[in-house]
């Protein structure tokens, strides 16, 4: 099956730094790479829909400023949280599109702003 | 407004009995899939559905879409305790351009008890 790797796993850091995600499809070219956002027990909200080569597309309430993200080959994507708060602590998960209809998950990435 | 209705949002049963998950939508879909998530993970794909009444089974699990590709549902016959996750059913929807990108229902938690 298509593999989808996420970097870092789990990552700490203090209010006001800024946090990079890396997202990668290891067996196949994404041209499209989505990320998300999930709360506990709670199903995935869609953020962003990464486009290789162009920008992103947020959706509406995602501030585009702050989180930053990046297309810049067919087998990454990275999602940058820019000067990172608490509330921005949540679990961080990308896909990529397989096939045109199939989207295959990254393990996640746990994000605690202290 | 939810685009696809899924339900139950929690279920607990005892290791043995048989379950249905349903997701529902006023709206065609393209496609549909079902996911499973463990606490902590990325969601694993488990099926796509594309055509109007497809059955496909997956061991005791077996997946239908809707002969109208607005609903579809997730059987589980005698549950398991390695069954405990979250179910997520999300569909591509037609008619819009060619994004790729889901509507995600709102998860099912199945805690399956030995």
């Amino acid at each position: 099956g298509a593999v989808v790797s996420q970097h870092p796993s789990r990552v700490i850091c203090k209010s006001g730094t800024s946090v990079k995600i890396e997202c990668r499809s290891l067996d196949f070219q994404a041209t499209t790479m989505f990320w998300y956002r999930q709360f506990p027990k709670q199903s995935l909200m869609l953020m962003a829909t990464s486009n290789e080569g162009s920008k992103a597309t947020y959706e509406q309430g995602v501030e585009k400023d702050k989180f930053l993200i990046n297309h810049a080959s067919l087998t990454l994507s990275t999602l940058t949280v820019t000067s990172a708060h608490p509330e921005d602590s949540s679990f961080y998960i990308c896909s990529a599109l397989h096939n045109s209809n199939e989207q295959f998950f990254g393990p996640g990435t746990r994000l605690t702003v202290l | 407004t939810q685009l696809l209705e899924q339900s139950p949002q929690f279920l607990s049963i005892q290791e043995g009995e048989n379950l249905t998950v349903y997701c529902n939508s006023s709206s065609v879909f393209s496609s549909l899939q079902w996911y499973r998530q463990e606490p902590g993970e990325g969601p694993v794909l488990l099926v796509t559905v594309v055509t109007g009444g497809e059955v496909k089974k997956l061991k005791r699990l077996t997946f239908q879409f809707g002969d109208a590709r607005k609903d579809s549902s997730l059987h589980i016959t005698a549950a398991q305790p390695g069954d405990t996750g979250l179910y997520l059913c999300a569909g591509g929807l037609v008619g819009s351009s060619n994004t790729g990108k889901l509507i995600f229902g709102q998860g099912t938690t199945l805690q399956v008890k030995p």
